[in-house]
């Protein structure tokens, strides 16, 4: 079965650099969740969006924005990146934008910044 | 609003029991029960969407004590692709958007 698609897999980038990070939902699906995870830690909401517009904003720094688009893909789009951004970013899909709803997780992008 | 997870981490010997708790202070609407391996990404291990369902898969079972604001997930006769860290990821009653909310996660170990 087709899983959520991230790319790139890694990424580095020096300090003050922009990054961005896309995603691809399953087929089908119309929900995109963008998460942070630090090492060590548990997965941290950032943003996400059903039907192509933005449906819950959690803790994304003014730096981050994101959207989706007409195929319903995603952007992460991060500027200024600080050392603090190093962290593994996961992108999850699911279809029908309710909270009962499975969210399927991406294999995840290590982003790393010098 | 996280929900605190216990115990942080478990031990264990191929084939012996575990219980992972998952409470929360505030109402729960849903619990998301996911296994992560180390570098890897979250596997999504099954939904409880009302209080008292209990759901099975093979030997890992979850119930949902919706009066307790906890879930707790079952894993019986582990084996060693148990291995990994467990989250509970929770929707609150009445909360505005579908996001997770994850507990810090519970650690398995299994060895032969």
């Amino acid at each position: 079965a087709a899983g959520v698609i991230q790319s790139p897999r890694h990424l580095i980038k020096e300090k003050r650099e922009t990054a961005t990070l896309k995603c691809y939902p399953i087929p089908r699906h119309d929900t995109v969740y963008w998460y942070q995870q630090g090492p060590g830690q548990d997965p941290q909401f950032l943003i996400s969006f059903y039907e192509k517009m933005q449906s819950d904003k959690g803790s994304i720094p003014d730096r981050f924005s994101a959207q989706q688009f007409s195929d319903y893909h995603s952007e992460l789009n991060m500027s200024s990146l600080e050392l603090g951004d190093s962290a593994l970013y996961f992108c999850a899909s699911s279809f029908g934008g309710t909270s009962t709803d499975t969210q399927y997780f991406g294999p995840g992008t290590r982003l790393t910044v010098l | 609003q996280q929900p605190v997870q216990s115990p942080q981490a478990v031990i264990l010997r191929e084939g012996e029991d575990a219980v992972i708790n998952c409470s929360s202070s505030k109402a729960l609407y849903s619990v998301h029960w996911y296994r992560q391996k180390h570098g890897e990404a979250p596997v999504f291990l099954m939904i409880l969407l009302k209080g008292g369902e209990q759901k099975g898969h093979e030997k890992i079972s979850a119930s949902f004590n919706e009066k307790k604001q906890q879930s707790s997930l079952y894993l019986t006769a582990s084996q060693l692709s148990y291995s990994g860290t467990y989250f509970c990821g929770t929707v609150l009653f009445n909360q505005a958007g579908t996001a997770l909310i994850f507990g810090k996660g519970t650690t398995l170990s299994v060895s032969s």
